[in-house]
C-alpha cells in the first residue's frame, strides 16, 4: 500500500515566523509532488508543485524535495494569519497516480 | 471565466434515495475525478475518467455510479446502497491522466452532501 505520511497537527506558528511542513513518502519511483492549501469548508487549491530535487520558491514559499530521502516539505516564511489551513501534500506515483496525505493544520497566532 | 463547476453546493439525501451532483469544465481537460472527503480526513477516490466514454474505479467506487458522455461532464450518483454519504465531495480535472510530470489537479467548490 504506497503512503504519504503527514503530521496532522495542529502546527501553531508565531506570525512572522517560517512555518515547516513536512511530508513523506513510500513509493521510491514517484515522479511528482504538490502542496494545496485547504481552508475550512473550502476545496484545495495548488501552493505548489516540485519535480526534481532541491528547493523550488515562488514568493513566501519553498518547497524542498528529497527523493533520497523520501520527503518533500513546505516553507512558508513571514506567516500571515490569512495562511492558517490545512496543507495537503500529493504525490504522483510510479504508477501516475495521486496518493494523498491526510494533512496538516496551520494554525498562524497573531 | 474557466474553471471547474459544481452543483449543487448543499444536498440533502433521504435514506434509500438515488442521488446526483453534477460537475462541468471549461478548461478542455481530458481528465475527471471525484473525491470524497470526509471531516478530518484526506482525500478518497472514488471514480476517475481519462477519456469520454471510459472511466475507472478508484478506491471507494462501492456505492456510487458516473458516467463521461461528454468531455466537459463528469455527473457523479451516489446510490442508497452507500451507506454512509454524509462527507464532502470534490470534482477535479486535469489536462490528461497519467503524464509522468506536471499534470496538475485542479478542484471544483465542492458539494456537500447529508443523509437526513
Amino acid at each position: 500500500q504506497k503512503e504519504v505520511e503527514q503530521n496532522s497537527g495542529p502546527l501553531s506558528v508565531p506570525e512572522g515566523a517560517i512555518a515547516s511542513l513536512n511530508c513523506t513518502y513510500s513509493d521510491r519511483g514517484s515522479q511528482s509532488f504538490f502542496w494545496y492549501r485547504q481552508y475550512s469548508g473550502k476545496s484545495p487549491e495548488l501552493i505548489m508543485s516540485i519535480y526534481s530535487n532541491g528547493d523550488k520558491e515562488d514568493g513566501r514559499f519553498t518547497a524542498q524535495l528529497n527523493k533520497a530521502s523520501q520527503y518533500v516539505s513546505l516553507l512558508i516564511r513571514d506567516s500571515q494569519p490569512s495562511d492558517s489551513a490545512t496543507y495537503l501534500c500529493a504525490v504522483r506515483d510510479s504508477n501516475y497516480q495521486l496518493i494523498w496525505g491526510a494533512g496538516t493544520k496551520l494554525i498562524i497566532k497573531p | 471565466d474557466g474553471g471547474i463547476t459544481q452543483s449543487p453546493k448543499y444536498l440533502f439525501r433521504k435514506e434509500g434515495q438515488n442521488v446526483t451532483l453534477s460537475c462541468e469544465q471549461n478548461l478542455n481537460h481530458d481528465a475527471m475525478y471525484w473525491y470524497r472527503q470526509d471531516p478530518g480526513q484526506g482525500l478518497r477516490l472514488i471514480y476517475y475518467s481519462q477519456i469520454v466514454n471510459d472511466f475507472q474505479k478508484g478506491d471507494i467506487a462501492e456505492g456510487y455510479s458516473v458516467s463521461r458522455e461528454k468531455k466537459e461532464s463528469f455527473p457523479l450518483t451516489v446510490t442508497s446502497a452507500q451507506k454512509n454519504p454524509t462527507a464532502f465531495y470534490l470534482c477535479a480535472s486535469s489536462i490528461a491522466a497519467g503524464a509522468a510530470s506536471g499534470n496538475t489537479i485542479y478542484f471544483g467548490e465542492g458539494s456537500w452532501l447529508t443523509v437526513v
